[in-house]
């Protein structure tokens, strides 16, 4: 049972919006910053989003981060059939001295 | 451009013992907190291991503490993860991770591409 909760599973289709949500608590989301990382199939993770809404460089700006109290959510505009893949939160958790991370959200392009 | 090579990972019996490395090139390895990062076939990803940048501090998860080790050598720009009594549930590939700078605040950043271990 991952820290962070995430739906296993999110759908849309090309040039569509989808939103994918990640809920924590008070040690972690709620006062520290929310990170996300995609996986593509078969790689290793890539940080697609750090300190709630910042996207590293090189990251389009159909991405795009958020945080509300313990939940953050990420937003994928002009959804385009390569954004299929698998979606992770990951935050610092003050309680358990350590990172956690969500389940993550496959991303299905219909 | 930031480059983390992982080797070691194999095939072990229950109980047994394993040492992961990961060799750093193309950034200042000492300035910056290095993680291991795990994920089972099929799973999510599992955060193992943090050392600061110059090695004073380690945490771990609860899963691994006891009996995991994490260490770096910053003249050889290595990390290591010395694995022992081995689980069945420790198999997963193991990814050496750069942190984004050099404490446990700074989140899990640059990623290798896994080496895995089979507990068996």
């Amino acid at each position: 049972q991952s820290v962070l909760t995430q739906p296993p599973s999110v759908s849309g289709t090309p040039g569509q919006r989808v939103t994918f949500s990640c809920s924590g608590s008070s040690s972690n989301i709620g006062s520290k910053y929310v990170y996300w990382y995609q996986q593509l199939p078969g790689t290793a993770p890539k940080l697609l989003m750090y300190r709630d809404n910042q996207r590293p460089s090189g990251v389009p700006d159909r991405f795009s981060g958020s945080k509300s109290g313990t939940s953050a959510s990420l937003a994928i505009s002009g959804l385009r059939s390569d954004d299929e893949a698998d979606y992770y939160c990951a935050s610092w958790d003050d309680s358990l001295r350590g990172w956690v991370f969500g389940g993550g959200t496959k991303l299905t392009v219909l | 451009q930031v480059q983390l090579e992982e080797s070691g990972g194999a095939v072990a019996l229950p109980g047994t013992s394993l040492r992961l490395s990961c060799a750093a090139s193309g950034f200042s390895f000492s300035r910056f907190a290095m993680h291991w990062v795990r994920q089972a076939p099929g799973k999510g990803l599992e955060w193992v291991a943090l050392i600061s940048y110059d090695g004073s501090k380690k945490l771990y998860a609860d899963s691994v503490r006891g009996r995991f080790t994490i260490s770096r050598d910053n003249s050889e720009n290595s990390l290591f993860l010395q694995m022992n009594s081995l689980r069945l549930e420790d198999t997963a590939v193991y990814f050496c991770v750069r942190g984004d700078g050099p404490t446990e605040y700074y989140c899990p950043d640059k990623w290798g591409q896994g080496t895995l271990v089979a507990v068996s």
